[in-house]
């Protein structure tokens, strides 16, 4: 059971856009930057979003995060079939002093 | 361009510890906190702990009592030993750069921007008799 809560799949056509949830609580999420990261299969885990809604260089700008109260979430715009993967979103946790993740969300692009 | 590489025994039996070891080339190695996060076969990120330069740690609570993490800043190396393993430690285990952080005053602070901008390969550890 992950501290945070993702849907465990969702699914769009090629160009279309997707949103991925991330829900946390005031320990977490609430006061804490979200992260987010795209893990390819057989690969390891790669930064899209830090700080909530930054993207490190060289992601492109279709991807998007946002954070409102103790949620947060994730945008792809413009989806590709090169999109499907897993989705993570992580924070810290000031009540575990631990980094916690989300249960992962896995991409289809139908 | 930052680059993590990782390595230690991939094969242990029940009761063995863990030990992996990751350096860290490019990029600065003090000012930020350092991290190791595992995925067991088939399943989600699980985070491990972290380790500042100035050698601050914090663990997984859940993991808490077999976990150590330690770090040599003349190689820029940190490193993983978790005791007493069961099957359910049978994971890749990652390392990745995690945020910025320093301490003084005997208090530690980070920016907590995010728990990995830099990954090792990752090591899949099998833990079997």
């Amino acid at each position: 059971q992950s501290v945070l809560t993702q849907p465990p799949s969702v699914s769009a056509a090629p160009g279309q856009k997707v949103t991925i949830s991330c829900s946390g609580s005031s320990s977490n999420i609430g006061n804490n930057f979200v992260s987010w990261y795209q893990q390819l299969p057989g690969t390891a885990p790669k930064l899209l979003i830090y700080d909530n809604n930054k993207r490190p260089s060289g992601i492109p700008d279709r991807f998007s995060g946002s954070k409102s109260g103790t949620s947060a979430t994730l945008g792809i715009t413009g989806l590709q079939t090169g999109d499907e993967a897993d989705y993570y979103c992580g924070t810290w946790d000031s009540s575990l002093s631990a980094g916690v993740f989300g249960g992962g969300t896995k991409l289809t692009v139908l | 361009q930052v680059q993590l590489q990782q390595w230690g025994a991939g094969l242990l039996k029940p009761s063995e510890t863990l030990s992996l070891t990751c350096a860290v080339y490019g990029g600065s190695f003090s000012g930020y906190y350092w991290s190791w996060i595992r995925q067991p076969p088939g399943k989600g990120l699980e985070w491990i702990g972290e380790i500042n330069h100035s050698g601050s740690t914090n663990y997984n609570p859940s993991l808490k009592s077999r976990v150590t993490i330690s770090v040599d800043t003349s190689k820029n190396q940190f490193s993983l030993k978790l005791s007493s393993v069961t099957a359910a430690d049978t994971a890749v285990y990652y390392c990745a750069r995690g945020p910025r952080g320093y301490c003084s005053g005997g208090s530690c602070y980070s920016s907590r921007s995010s728990l990995g901008a830099y990954w090792g390969q990752g090591t899949l550890v099998t833990v079997s008799s």
